[in-house]
């Protein structure tokens, strides 16, 4: 069964602007994690952040956790058409420990050049 | 590329038949899993590896399904009696210390198509 359900199930955006894409979990975790799925292909990681962290950075990308609202939430800002993809959040460590990840649903993002 | 190998990546068969699906993960990883993804939808966890040890599987994994990982390298997939409701992308991922702690790696997928 599916954790986390992002929001958007889709957003369309210009090239440039900034895409926000939001995860709600049900259960408690270790951390959470997104990945970026071309179409047709593998998933790749984009950034971890862990239970007691509030927010972090990877270059374009700024992630939130909340864990009292079990929410998260991913920034890309100055999007660029190459970020076209479905992004998916995803738990770890939730449900006593378990060593799965447990994904949503994704967001599809479309960034029109 | 992460370093996760599958094989093939993509299969068609008839309905009724077997197919067997083959994942190479980092060598270095002791940590396997497999999930299943249908379009339009998220990876669904199927089952995970520790070493050769088959450590959790889900409910979706039904009598149909079996997965092994001989010696704690490769690992396989394998589907019998394939219904079109099997149709899906079968990934593989690999990490050193699971998902609880770190990232998974996960190679590019098997397409199954059952006709």
């Amino acid at each position: 069964s599916q954790q986390g359900e992002e929001d958007p199930q889709a957003l369309s955006i210009q090239e440039g602007e900034n895409a926000t894409m939001n995860c709600s979990y049900k259960t408690s975790i270790n951390n959470l994690q997104w990945y970026r799925q071309n179409s047709g292909r593998g998933l790749v990681h984009l950034i971890l952040i862990r239970s007691n962290e509030r927010e972090k950075h990877s270059g374009r990308l700024r992630v939130t956790l909340d864990t009292s609202k079990k929410s998260s939430s991913l920034l890309i800002t100055a999007s660029r058409a190459a970020d076209t993809a479905s992004y998916f959040c995803a738990t770890g460590g939730g449900q006593g420990g378990s060593e799965k990840l447990v994904f949503g649903k994704g967001t599809k993002l479309t960034v029109n050049p | 590329d992460t370093g996760v190998s599958q094989d093939p990546r993509h299969k068609i068969t008839k309905r009724g038949q077997n197919v067997t699906f083959r994942c190479d993960p980092i060598s270095e990883h002791n940590r396997l899993y497999w999930y299943r993804q249908t379009l339009g939808q998220g990876p669904e966890f199927l089952t995970y590896f520790q070493n050769e040890a088959q450590l959790e599987k889900s409910r979706l994994l039904s009598d149909r399904f079996s997965a092994e990982r001989p010696k704690g390298s490769f690992s396989t997939l394998e589907i019998q009696r394939t219904e079109q409701g099997d149709s899906a992308m079968y990934l593989c991922a690999s990490s050193s210390q699971g998902a609880g702690n770190e990232k998974l790696f996960f190679g590019s997928g098997t397409q199954l198509s059952v006709l």
